[in-house]
């Protein structure tokens, strides 16, 4: 069955401090991966996608990187903002197929 | 433009209820999926449709779940005889090719939280 793991579950960091947060996935064959940020009571957004071929994407504050090798991908967030407070899910992609294999997310609170 | 709308936004409805879930998508988009979200779980997959065609159910999780799409653009996710372990959030998104390729974005609404009592 095709996996995503994401850690930490959750985490709080004060305003203007970094993070970053984790996934690792099992799903194969490998077309792409995205993080999403979901705020409270609102559908997921998509803010980076990364294909294979790529090891790095930014978004603003928000740096994804990705590990094809070793299945890996983490999400950096630099000078964190109380908007940045939400829930981040991993999500990816298999080849040729709609379907999505989403991580549970890791919650992200920012306190001034 | 305006985003994938869904209503009720919230439902609250006694076990044994037949509740009804609506979703607008994205004008033009062809494919609509609809998902389960448990309490601090990512989405699960329930259905997809591609125009008014249903083309995977393999996810509703019982038969007192039935969607629907018949012309091809507003879908409706309905529950019949409502469980207290249906209670979660329910998600539509649609993205706006027609194949199956799976590098194509899907835009989410903001979902239904359904209590069953």
């Amino acid at each position: 069955k095709n996996q995503v793991e994401q850690s930490p579950q959750s985490l709080i960091i004060l305003e203007g401090k970094n993070c970053t947060l984790q996934c690792n996935y099992t799903v194969s064959p490998f077309s792409n991966l995205r993080w999403y940020k979901q705020d409270t009571g609102r559908g997921p957004v998509s803010l980076t996608i990364m294909t294979f071929s790529e090891n790095t994407k930014s978004n603003g504050r928000y740096t994804a990187t990705l590990d094809a090798d070793t299945k890996q991908s983490s999400l950096h967030i630099t000078a964190s903002q109380l908007s940045d407070s939400a829930s981040y899910i991993c999500v990816v992609s298999v080849a040729n197929d709609y379907k999505l294999s989403f991580g549970a997310g890791t919650t992200v609170t920012v306190r001034a | 433009g305006a985003g994938v709308s869904q209503s009720p936004r919230y439902k609250v409805a006694k076990r044994g209820q037949d509740v009804a879930l609506r979703c607008d998508p994205i004008s033009g988009h062809v494919s609509l999926f609809w998902y389960q979200q448990a309490l601090g779980q990512g989405p699960e997959f329930l259905t997809y449709f591609q125009n008014e065609a249903q083309l995977d159910k393999s996810g509703l999780p019982s038969d007192r779940f039935f969607a629907e799409r018949p012309e091809g653009s507003v879908s409706t996710l309905k529950i019949q005889r409502t469980q207290q372990e249906d209670s979660a959030v329910y998600l539509c998104a649609s993205s706006l090719t027609r194949t199956s390729r799976s590098g194509n974005e899907q835009f989410f609404g903001p979902g239904t939280r359904l209590t069953v009592l």
